[in-house]
């Protein structure tokens, strides 16, 4: 299995500002995923953070709103910009890819709160 | 846009009782099954990959069966305990993962 930390853990924002979040990896991964979790809702997809190219974004989801970065193959980045409350939500990396190519890992999570 | 469903959105049961949950998904392009366990501030934990219809996982006291013909999933605990207590999640697919809503389980000393 694969060892994903993130930073922050959490962070409390206010609205209009952006944030960044870190996601590292103990060992290289061939994918990388960012969803998120709003409350009450089930955890959602946002994109694939690709290496070396531009994520791949879901439906609902732009570059815009969620640049993504994927500078090597273990360390991607994900800016929530001009946030709002809408924006409160756990943000977590997943990855694929390792020996077990069929499970993914997810990372501890970034909670924010928007106000 | 896939729809996953689980089932009961809650649960609260006494330690030692043994308990289940449903997760249900379009039968159609079926890849694979993933169940995830939940807790509060740490990482979702995998529980099981399952890919072949009739297939049933155990992992200790934890076990999952496939039904991928009539597309649900049934996760069973047997003999609860508190440590147990966790969102109980399940997505179907492939890397990208499309996630139910979870089971709540509450597990009372």
């Amino acid at each position: 299995s694969a060892v994903i930390s993130q930073k922050p853990s959490r962070d409390i924002c206010q609205r209009g500002t952006s944030l960044t979040i870190q996601c590292q990896v103990d060992s290289q991964v061939t994918m990388m995923f960012w969803y998120r979790q709003q409350p009450g809702q089930s955890l959602t997809l946002i994109a694939t953070a690709n290496q070396g190219s531009e994520a791949t974004y879901e439906s609902g989801f732009v570059i815009d709103k969620f640049p993504i970065s994927r500078p090597n193959l273990t360390f991607s980045t994900l800016t929530v910009s001009n946030m709002s409350p809408e924006d409160s939500s756990i943000y977590l990396c997943s990855v694929a890819g390792t020996a077990d190519q069929e499970t993914q890992y997810f990372g501890p999570g970034t909670r924010l709160l928007v106000l | 846009i896939l729809n996953v469903e689980q089932s009961p959105q809650s649960l609260h049961v006494q330690e030692g009782d043994s308990t289940n949950f449903t997760c249900s998904f379009p039968s159609s392009n079926f890849y694979a099954l993933h169940w995830y366990r939940w807790e509060t501030a740490k990482s979702p934990e995998a529980l099981f990959v399952m890919t072949l219809n009739g297939d049933e996982k155990k992992k200790g006291r934890i076990s999952a069966t496939l039904n991928t013909k009539e597309g649900y999933s049934y996760l069973y605990i047997k003999g609860s305990q508190p440590e147990d207590s966790a969102t109980y999640l399940c997505a179907p697919g492939f890397q990208k993962l499309v996630f139910g809503t979870g089971t709540r389980l509450l597990v009372s000393p």
